[in-house]
C-alpha cells in the first residue's frame, strides 16, 4: 500500500523551462511534506518543504504547491539549470513525527 | 564538517552470515532513522529512533534489528542476511523528527550497497 506515489518515473525538460515533478497521497492525516533531492552515490539532499496548514511555499527557483483536497503536491522548478538533474523524492510524515514515508522518485533530466 | 558517516560503503556477504552496518552522526542529532532503496519503490523506511533507548519500527522492520544506546550512533544489525535484503541502505539523522517542530530536515548518509548471495 504505497501512501505517497510518484507516477512519473521520469521527466525531461529543457534548460530554462519550468520543470513541475508530482506527487499523490493517500493519509489525509498527514501533515508535513518534503522534497529530498538525490544525485548518484550521494545521499538524498533536503530542498523544501510544506506544512499542511500552507499551500504555497518558495525558495529561490523552487516552489512546493499543496492541494490538500485533491491530496497533491507539486514542485516547481523555475528556471531549470542541468545541475537540477537528479532523482527528486516527495516524503510526508504525521503530526507526531517518526515515520517518514517517501515516494518511489522521479528522475529529472534537464537538457542544455 | 557536520556529516553522517556510514560504513562501509559496500559489502558482499553470503546468506545467513550476521552483519552490522554502522551509522554515525556529529551533529548532536535526537532522531536517526534507516531507509532501504529498490527499484521502483523509492526509499522504505526500517526502523527509527526518537532519542536513545527509544526505537520504532518503520515500514520495513522484517530481518532487522537496531539499537540507539548512545546519541550519535545508529546501527543496522542483519542476524541472518537473505538474497532479498541486497539493497542499497541509507542512514539519515535530524534535530527532531520531521514536522514535530516545523522544519528539521533530514541529513542522509551516503549510503552503503549490500548484496547477500
Amino acid at each position: 500500500d504505497q501512501q505517497v506515489k510518484q507516477n512519473s518515473p521520469s521527466l525531461s525538460v529543457q534548460e530554462g523551462r519550468i520543470s513541475i515533478l508530482n506527487c499523490d497521497y493517500t493519509n489525509s492525516m498527514f501533515d508535513y511534506f518534503l522534497w529530498y533531492k538525490k544525485y548518484p552515490a550521494e545521499g538524498p539532499t533536503f530542498l523544501i518543504s510544506i506544512s499542511s496548514i500552507k499551500d504555497k511555499n518558495e525558495d529561490g527557483r523552487f516552489t512546493v504547491f499543496l492541494n490538500k483536497s485533491a491530496k497533491h503536491l507539486s514542485l516547481h522548478i523555475v528556471p531549470s539549470q542541468p545541475g537540477d538533474s537528479a532523482v527528486y523524492f516527495c516524503a510526508a510524515s504525521l503530526r507526531e513525527g517518526g515515520k517518514l514515508i517517501f515516494g518511489q522518485g522521479t528522475e529529472l533530466s534537464v537538457k542544455p | 564538517e557536520a556529516q553522517v558517516t556510514q560504513n562501509p560503503r559496500y559489502l558482499i556477504t553470503v546468506t545467513g552470515k550476521k552483519l552490522t552496518v554502522t551509522c554515525s552522526q556529529n551533529m548532536n542529532h535526537e532522531y536517526m532513522s534507516w531507509y532501504r532503496q529498490d527499484p521502483g519503490l523509492g526509499l522504505r523506511q526500517i526502523y527509527y529512533s526518537m532519542n536513545v533507548e527509544v526505537t520504532d519500527k518503520g515500514d520495513v522492520p522484517e530481518g532487522y534489528k537496531v539499537s540507539r544506546k548512545e546519541k550519535r550512533n545508529f546501527p543496522l544489525i542483519l542476524e541472518s542476511p537473505s538474497p532479498n535484503q541486497t539493497s542499497l541502505y541509507f542512514c539519515a539523522s535530524s534535530l527532531f523528527p520531521q514536522g514535530r517542530f516545523g522544519n528539521s530536515p533530514l541529513h542522509f548518509g551516503n549510503g552503503t550497497r549490500l548484496t547477500v548471495t
